[in-house]
């Protein structure tokens, strides 16, 4: 089955200490995006992608990083310097310039920084 | 302008009901209005999406309903069932360099039996 994969599911960390969280693909979809979800605050775009090497900063991307060295992978990277990062990320995939094609969502990775 | 607002925050419905969710937006540059459901645990995942040229969209239980003068859509949803207990995000979606969409902030539905 095609999909994208999210790992780990939880992810514990110390304040201070740098963390990836992983996002695969196998629906061969050119354009890949980062989230973040927080209650009563939506979905808020991070980071992406819509081609192999090269990203753009989404609207809150202070504190994080991205690669995209392959098309399937597009790991996150949530920076000490990010002053809030307990959330729960999803990370996303779409056809590029494809009209109305919709987001394809992984089943996400809650981080706790504590 | 780059908003979307939604409400509920959350709505609890009886079974057999009907669960009616709000959104609003401002910037007129949005073309694609879609519905994401979220269930615990999970990513979201297109429910059902509407382009403003369509003042209507049935699909199954499901209507979005599409006002462009008031720049309103809404989510309908007919005979609500215990398993459509999830949270619903409107969205708006602006052709920009890339498809940027832009999500509302969530209405958690709960319906009971």
């Amino acid at each position: 089955d095609g999909g994208i994969t999210q790992s780990p599911k939880y992810l514990f960390r110390k304040e201070g200490q740098n963390v990836t969280l992983s996002c695969e693909q196998n629906l061969n979809h050119d354009a890949m995006y980062w989230y973040r979800q927080d209650p009563g605050q939506g979905l808020r775009l991070i980071y992406y992608s819509q081609i192999v090497n090269d990203f753009q900063k989404g609207d809150i991307a202070e504190g994080y990083s991205v690669s995209r060295e392959k098309k399937e992978s597009f790991p996150l990277t949530v920076t000490s310097a990010q002053k809030n990062p307990t959330a729960f990320y999803l990370c996303a995939s779409s056809i590029k310039g494809f009209g109305n094609s919709p987001l394809h969502f992984g089943n996400g990775t809650r981080l706790t920084v504590t | 302008q780059q908003q979307v607002k939604q409400s509920p925050q959350s709505l609890i419905v009886q079974k057999g009901g009907i669960s009616i969710i709000n959104c609003a937006y401002e910037n007129t540059a949005f073309d694609y209005f879609p519905w994401y459901q979220q269930f615990p645990g999970k990513g979201p995942a297109l429910l059902i999406a509407i382009r403003p040229d369509v003042s209507e969209k049935k699909e199954g239980r499901f209507t979005i309903s599409f006002n462009k003068s008031a720049k309103q859509f809404s989510l309908h949803i007919m005979d609500s069932q215990p398993g459509d207990s999830a949270t619903y995000f409107c969205a708006a979606r602006k052709k920009t360099s890339y498809d940027k969409v832009i999500f509302g902030p969530g209405t958690s539905l709960s319906v009971i039996p």
